[in-house]
């Protein structure tokens, strides 16, 4: 069975500055994806970064970056410039195959709060 | 709007009723998944559809549960004889393939009383 760790239960950051959320995971398969999905307040899931097991370079998405260490099987986000409505829910979660289905397993989860 | 619609967005019901919960999914994505996502966690997967199909079920999916996706479109998620811990918010995501990103819908957050 798969799972995810996010050890943070939360994290502050000052406006404009970088933020790293930490992700570890753990599987036996070798082919695999990983994801960061934010959740606001509001409840939505939105879809921020995806990592796959085979790529070589770490997945950037604007102001999202993957920090993708796969021996040490870490997927950790890091924020740049961080803004007011960055804070929010961030949720790692690893894709898993099963025949022909296709699953995400999450993490807990950690709350992020923006502060002037 | 293109992306995931749920319905309704919040449903407060009494213990023991019947409750039915609708997702549209983002229209050329054929897959379709259920998850459940209590406070403090996050979401767990409940069930998976290919088309039509029904591919797969967690253990979490109880026989009061029943999820169904007529012709390939929407699905739908009853749970009959609600209990309190059935409270908790209902997340529906699609995507295009099953390897591509899945997006989520708002969520149905479910409260028994």
């Amino acid at each position: 069975a798969q799972k995810i760790t996010q050890t943070q239960p939360g994290m502050f950051v000052q406006e404009k500055e970088a933020v790293t959320l930490d992700c570890t995971y753990d599987t036996s398969d070798q082919s695999y994806g990983l994801f960061w999905y934010k959740q606001p307040s509001s409840g939505e899931m939105i879809f921020l970064i995806y990592q796959g097991s085979y790529d070589e370079q770490n997945a950037t998405e604007g102001r999202y970056s993957l920090n993708f260490q796969k021996a040490r099987k870490s997927a950790n986000l890091v924020i740049s410039a961080s803004q007011l409505g960055d804070s929010a829910m961030y949720f790692c979660a690893m894709r898993e195959h099963t025949g022909t289905a296709s699953k995400l397993t999450f993490g807990t989860g950690t709350r992020l709060q923006v502060t002037l | 709007d293109t992306g995931v619609s749920q319905d309704p967005r919040h449903k407060i019901t009494k213990r023991g009723q019947n409750v039915t919960f609708r997702c549209d999914p983002i229209s050329e994505h054929n897959r379709l998944y259920w998850y459940r996502q209590t406070l403090g966690q996050g979401p767990e997967f409940l069930t998976y559809f290919q088309n039509e199909a029904q591919l797969e079920k967690s253990r979490l999916l109880s026989d009061r549960f029943s999820a169904e996706r007529p012709k390939g479109s929407f699905s739908t998620l009853e749970i009959q004889r609600t209990e309190q811990g059935d409270s908790a918010m209902y997340l529906c995501a699609s995507s295009l393939t099953r390897d591509s990103e899945a997006f989520f819908g708002q969520g149905t957050r479910l409260t028994v009383v």
